[in-house]
């Protein structure tokens, strides 16, 4: 079956302006998970989603990251007003249930000029 | 707060030898899960092995077993008959069994090398 699959695979955009990531997770996986990965290092957690809600977005490193899943599917990541900091590899990923084994999707590499 | 620590920035290991990846981590937790993952260039983080702190045995899928040694907090990556295709960043991670989020933990990552 279709893997987790992420869009756009690459973004390029100016410091300050608007980006949506979007994660579309396995079908039939309720949890969703959204990792930043920065070059040379690992993943770091950002938000959980079970089902339509936010389990845990204690990894959002400010407010100006914001993320949703309205249907408990498809989500994405919203950043505002982004900084140069702010560039690095998106990863999602998703699991049949909380706890259950992480799939991840190929990552949307964003890169603020 | 668990961690998880890889000292080896980068490995290369001759096609058809075997290979060790190291890990460390640290816990106070007593049940809780580790994971091998490996990324290659296309970015996609693809699982290679799992292991339950639980299970006394060590998990083993094909050319890939660790060596998963609790007392210690080690958990290593045997790769053997390395293959051209191995070559790409590993990652180590830790998650427990029954955090609130479930997240992943991850080391830094090493890269292997495949000399051919």
């Amino acid at each position: 079956g279709a893997g987790v699959s992420q869009t756009p695979s690459n973004k390029v955009t100016e410091k300050g302006k608007y980006v949506e990531l979007r994660c579309d997770p396995i079908s039939g996986h309720t949890a969703l998970y959204w990792y930043r990965q920065s070059l040379g290092q690992g993943p770091e957690f950002l938000i959980y989603f079970q089902g339509t809600g936010a389990a845990d977005d204690s990894g959002l490193p400010n407010d100006r990251f914001f993320a949703v899943r309205p249907e408990g599917s498809v989500s994405t990541l919203k950043i505002q007003r982004t900084e140069r900091g702010d560039s690095a590899v998106y990863l999602c990923a998703s699991s049949y249930s909380r706890g259950g084994t992480q799939y991840f999707g190929p990552g949307t590499r964003l890169l603020v000029l | 707060a668990q961690t998880v620590t890889q000292s080896q920035p980068e490995m290369s290991v001759q096609e058809a030898e075997t290979v060790t990846l190291s890990c460390t981590y640290d816990t106070s937790e007593s049940d809780y899960y580790l994971f091998w993952y490996k990324q290659p260039p296309s970015r996609q983080m693809i699982l290679v092995i799992r292991q339950e702190a639980y299970k006394q045995q060590n998990a083993t899928e094909n050319r890939f077993s660790v060596n998963f040694q609790k007392a210690a907090k080690s958990f290593s990556l045997k790769i053997s008959d390395s293959q051209l295709g191995d070559a790409a960043m590993y990652f180590c991670a830790y998650r427990r069994p029954m955090d609130s989020n479930y997240q992943l933990i991850w080391g830094a990552g090493t890269k292997l090398i495949i000399k051919p």
